[in-house]
């Protein structure tokens, strides 16, 4: 265990679907980032969040929505998505930004599939 | 921006052999590399890393090796283990949050 559990760990939607992935950390850290990871591929930064306010957006399309109501919980809201975006969706918590050498702590994934 | 590569994308070794994965990064800014375990089911989890002032780290059986120079650094497992079955990923930072790039993964299968 890793102090940071997601919710739900599977998810088949249909493509008008809307859902919410859920995080929490209970680590007591100020950092929480939103990752895609697709099959042999890098793991690709969606979003970024310190001390509750959006401090990156990578270029993610507007059908993923984060939110982030308080330093312990991270939403990604989903609508209209594509078959492309079937992939795993961690979310990851760190006490300061990984710039300040802070190591991530990893959740174990929501599994997506988008039919 | 930064681009990382790595090798393999598949390791089989017996146990008690050594493993080696190695990666390369293209942007001589990049001063700090961590390497990930992912074990099936779960998130990645840190195991070790390595900053741009330093050529060797070693933690127990785990060695990262830098290359500043040749823009590459690699993971040593030595004596290795069936529970060392997993996908490693490395990963490259200038220190920014925004600019932390991983490689693809490499799945090793340490067999009994």
């Amino acid at each position: 265990e890793t102090g940071v559990t997601q919710t739900p760990r599977h998810l088949v939607m249909g493509m008008t679907n809307k859902k919410s992935l859920k995080c929490e950390q209970h680590l007591g850290h100020n950092a929480m980032y939103w990752y895609k990871q697709s099959a042999k591929k890098p793991l690709e930064l969606m979003f970024v969040y310190s001390l509750e306010e959006r401090v990156e957006n990578n270029s993610v399309p507007s059908r993923f929505s984060p939110e982030c109501p308080n330093s312990s919980h991270l939403f990604l809201h989903l609508h209209t998505l594509q078959p492309e975006d079937s992939a795993l969706y961690l979310c990851a918590s760190s006490h300061g930004l990984v710039s300040s050498g802070d190591e991530q702590f990893f959740g174990p994934g929501t599994r997506l599939t988008v039919l | 921006g930064e681009n990382v590569e790595q090798h393999p994308s598949t390791l089989s070794v017996q146990e008690g052999d050594s493993a080696v994965i190695k990666c390369t990064y293209s942007d001589s800014a990049s001063n700090y590399f961590p390497w990930y375990k992912q074990e099936l089911g779960k998130g990645p989890q840190l195991i070790i890393d390595i900053r741009s002032n330093v050529g060797e780290k070693k933690d127990q059986r785990i060695a990262v090796t830098l290359n500043k120079t040749a823009k590459h650094f690699s993971l040593h497992i030595t004596e290795t283990q069936p529970e060392d079955s997993a996908v490693y990923f490395c990963a490259a930072s200038q220190g920014n949050f925004n600019k932390f790039y991983f490689g693809s993964g490499t799945k090793l299968n340490v067999k009994p």
